[in-house]
C-alpha cells in the first residue's frame, strides 16, 4: 500500500512570495489533515478535510493560508504572501475517517522563508 | 483547557539501557492515545496506540506503553535501547468527540550514546 505522498520536499522562498504544497493521501482515506511543525515543537493542526469538505480550519491563518481538496482526494495548501514565521515543516496526514483512527503521515515539506 | 505535556525535552540514554518517556494529558472526554516517532527529515511513524481495553499496549520496534487513567498518563517504555532509536518522540491525544483531531505534545528528543 502506497503511503502519503507530498511534494516538494524542500522549498526556499523570500518573504512576500507565494508557495504551494501538494498532498496525495492513502487511497480510500476520507480524512486529510495539514499540520505545521515549527522547529522544536509538535505538529499543530492547520486544517482537516472530510472528503472535500472542511471539518476544522480554526487554526488556519486565513488571511494568508488557503487549502483545498478537490474531488476529495489530493489536496493543496497555499501560502500567499509568506512571512518569516511561516518557516516550518508542513506535514500532510490521512486517516480512514474522523473517528478513533490512527493518522498516517507523509514525509513533509520543509519551507524556509528568507 | 485540553493539553498534552511531555515533561522531558531531551533524554540521553546509553545503548542497551532502558528508556521511559513521559506523557501527561488533560482532557475531559475519554481519550485515545498515540506515540509517534520522527527521525530527522522524516514524517511521523506510529509506534503504538491505545483506544480501549488492556491498558498495557505493545507496539513496533519493541516499545510498549501503559495507560494510567488515574494519573492521566501514557508513558512509553523500551527495555533495551538500540542506537537506531535515536529520534524525536511525540505523544498525541484525541477524544471521541474531537472528530479525529489530535493534539500533540512538544516532543522528547532521545540521544543514544555508545
Amino acid at each position: 500500500e502506497a503511503g502519503v505522498a507530498q511534494s516538494p520536499r524542500y522549498k526556499i522562498i523570500e518573504k512576500r512570495q507565494s508557495v504551494a504544497f501538494w498532498c496525495n493521501p492513502i487511497s480510500g482515506h476520507a480524512t486529510l489533515y495539514w499540520y505545521q511543525q515549527i522547529l522544536g515543537q509538535g505538529p499543530k493542526l492547520l486544517i482537516q478535510f472530510q472528503n472535500n469538505g472542511v471539518v476544522d480550519d480554526s487554526q488556519l491563518p486565513k488571511d494568508r493560508f488557503s487549502a483545498e481538496r478537490l474531488k476529495g482526494v489530493d489536496s493543496t495548501l497555499k501560502i500567499q504572501p509568506a512571512k518569516l514565521e511561516d518557516s516550518a515543516v508542513y506535514l500532510c496526514a490521512s486517516s480512514p475517517g474522523t473517528g478513533a483512527y490512527e493518522q498516517y503521515f507523509g514525509p513533509g515539506t520543509r519551507l524556509t522563508v528568507t | 483547557a485540553q493539553s498534552v505535556t511531555q515533561p522531558d525535552i531531551h533524554i540521553t540514554v546509553s545503548e542497551g539501557a532502558s528508556l521511559e518517556l513521559r506523557c501527561n494529558y488533560s482532557y475531559g472526554a475519554t481519550p485515545y492515545l498515540f506515540w509517534y516517532v520522527q527521525s530527522p527529515g522524516q514524517g511521523l511513524q506510529l509506534l503504538l496506540k491505545y483506544f480501549s481495553g488492556d491498558t498495557l499496549v505493545q507496539g513496533i520496534k519493541g516499545f510498549e506503553a501503559e495507560f494510567k487513567r488515574s494519573q492521566s498518563s501514557f508513558n512509553l517504555r523500551k527495555p533495551s535501547v538500540h542506537w537506531s532509536d535515536a529520534a524525536e518522540y511525540f505523544c498525541a491525544v484525541g477524544t471521541t468527540d474531537s472528530w479525529g483531531k489530535l493534539q500533540f505534545g512538544a516532543g522528547t528528543q532521545v540521544v543514544v550514546t555508545p
